[in-house]
């Protein structure tokens, strides 16, 4: 049964700093991994989706690396803002559904501090 | 053009109560699923409808339900609410019906926010 863990659960950072969000899954055999962000109260607005043939995808100051082998996902954002305070969460696809089912970690909340 | 579009966007009921949540996905897109995510949790596959087709079921009791309609617009159904029930519902929308093998995007929208008191 594929698990996705996310470390650390929330993080504090001044403005300015880069800093690295991490995610691990238990199934090696994913096709993909998906990094959303939420705002409180919110939906999830998708950030990036790695393909499991890729080893990273960048979009502006995000930077999302992908290790199957190892089972681990990082999300480095680079230059950090009070507008990227959110929840952000790492989900793969469902080894044991078909179709659009995502297994999802519990999010890292990220404060930052002006 | 319109994201996935979700009503209401708060509810609430008292245990026992049934509500229905509707969703409208993206223009275009055939696929619809529905998730529930408790406070401090990610969110847990419900259903998935594709093409009026359920695709996938979550491990969810009887009591939720969903249907998807000619219009790709959907509804789920939860009868005989529990105090565990309160939760952000939210409903994703995507073109193709496997976001594992197409490397599909899913696209969320608000969420209705369930109040079971």
């Amino acid at each position: 049964k594929q698990e996705v863990t996310q470390i650390p659960a929330a993080l504090s950072v001044p403005e300015g700093e880069n800093l690295v969000l991490n995610c691990s899954f238990t199934d090696s055999a994913i096709y993909n991994l998906q990094w959303f962000r939420q705002d409180p109260g919110k939906g999830l607005t998708s950030l990036l989706l790695i393909q499991s043939s890729q080893r990273e995808q960048t979009s502006g100051r995000l930077n999302a690396s992908l290790d199957k082998s190892s089972g681990r996902s990082t999300l480095y954002i680079a230059a950090s803002q009070p507008g990227d305070s959110a929840t952000y969460l790492c989900a793969v696809p469902s080894s044991n559904q078909a179709g659009t089912a995502l297994i999802f970690g519990k999010g890292t909340t990220l404060s930052v501090s002006s | 053009d319109a994201g996935v579009t979700q009503s209401p966007t708060h509810l609430i009921k008292t245990r026992g109560q049934q509500v229905t949540l509707r969703c409208s996905p993206i223009s275009g897109h055939k696929s619809v699923s529905w998730y529930q995510q408790v406070l401090g949790q990610g969110p847990q596959f419900i259903f998935q409808y594709y093409e009026k087709e359920e695709r996938g079921r979550g491990n969810f009791p009887d009591r939720f339900s969903a249907r998807q309609f000619p219009n790709y617009s959907s509804e789920l159904n939860v009868n005989a609410l529990l105090l565990g029930d309160s939760a952000l519902y939210l409903c994703a929308s995507s073109l193709a019906p496997n976001s594992g093998a197409l490397n599909e995007k899913l696209f969320f929208g608000s969420g209705t926010q369930l109040s079971v008191l």
